[in-house]
């Protein structure tokens, strides 16, 4: 039972264009988001969240988006960089739940110069 | 800031062989996980800790998995005896406790059995 669901295995986009990461949960009970960004041979590292009393959070260059009602979230990286190149990783959690994570299976992104 | 440690970063066995991994987490961080990354697939918790108590390991496979972390700073995960499908990248997370669901990752160890 996949409860974080990331259904793009791959995304290539042109540097200087937008990246868009979908990510779709199915428990209701999630109330925080986050995205990971995974190099080859490197743990993930912790790269934009989202509470859900939110349904925008800005970083920089990353934007997560969040539709409480399409259980749907989704992270725009504007303009891509070749550095972004990784594995995206869309994570859930709940009060509920001691905090624990859960993944989704991750979307590999490359920007191509 | 030292990050989370991790060794060794690659192993290769036997099946029916044991293996045992280390985790040094961040200085401070109270809450200690272990992760199993399986190729394709996002990071699975196996087990985590809270100082040196245990708070879930529902989904740890207690006939073969086992880990401690005594002390309450770094902790070792054991497989005994290991299974082919037991091959993964096996990573050690440590954040701080009270509601911070950022968690610091370690490199990972990755396991080949064969």
């Amino acid at each position: 039972d996949q409860q974080v669901k990331q259904n793009s295995p791959s995304l290539s986009v042109q540097e200087g264009r937008i990246s868009i990461l979908n990510c779709d949960y199915t428990n209701s009970m999630f109330d925080y988001f986050l995205w990971y960004k995974k190099y080859p041979a490197e743990g993930p590292t912790f790269l934009i969240s989202i509470s859900s009393i939110k349904d925008k959070n800005e970083d920089g260059r990353f934007t997560v988006f969040l539709n409480k009602s399409a259980k749907h979230l989704s992270l725009h990286i504007v303009p891509s960089q070749p550095g972004d190149s990784a594995v995206y990783f869309c994570a859930a959690t709940s009060s509920g739940s001691a905090r624990q994570l859960t993944f989704g299976s991750g979307t590999q992104l490359t920007v191509l110069p | 800031e030292a990050g989370v440690a991790q060794s060794p970063r690659y192993k290769i066995i036997e099946k029916r062989q044991s293996v045992a991994f280390w985790c040094n987490p961040i200085s401070g961080h109270a809450t200690l996980y272990w992760y199993q990354q399986i190729l394709g697939q996002g990071p699975k918790l196996l087990i985590q800790f809270q100082n040196n108590g245990v708070v879930d390991d529902s989904q740890l496979p207690k006939d073969r998995f086992s880990a401690e972390r005594l002390k309450g700073v770094d902790s070792t995960l054991k497989i005994q005896p290991a299974k082919l499908e037991d091959s993964a990248v096996y990573l050690c997370a440590s954040s701080n406790w009270g509601g911070n669901e950022k968690l610091f990752f370690g490199s990972g160890t990755q396991l080949s059995v064969l």
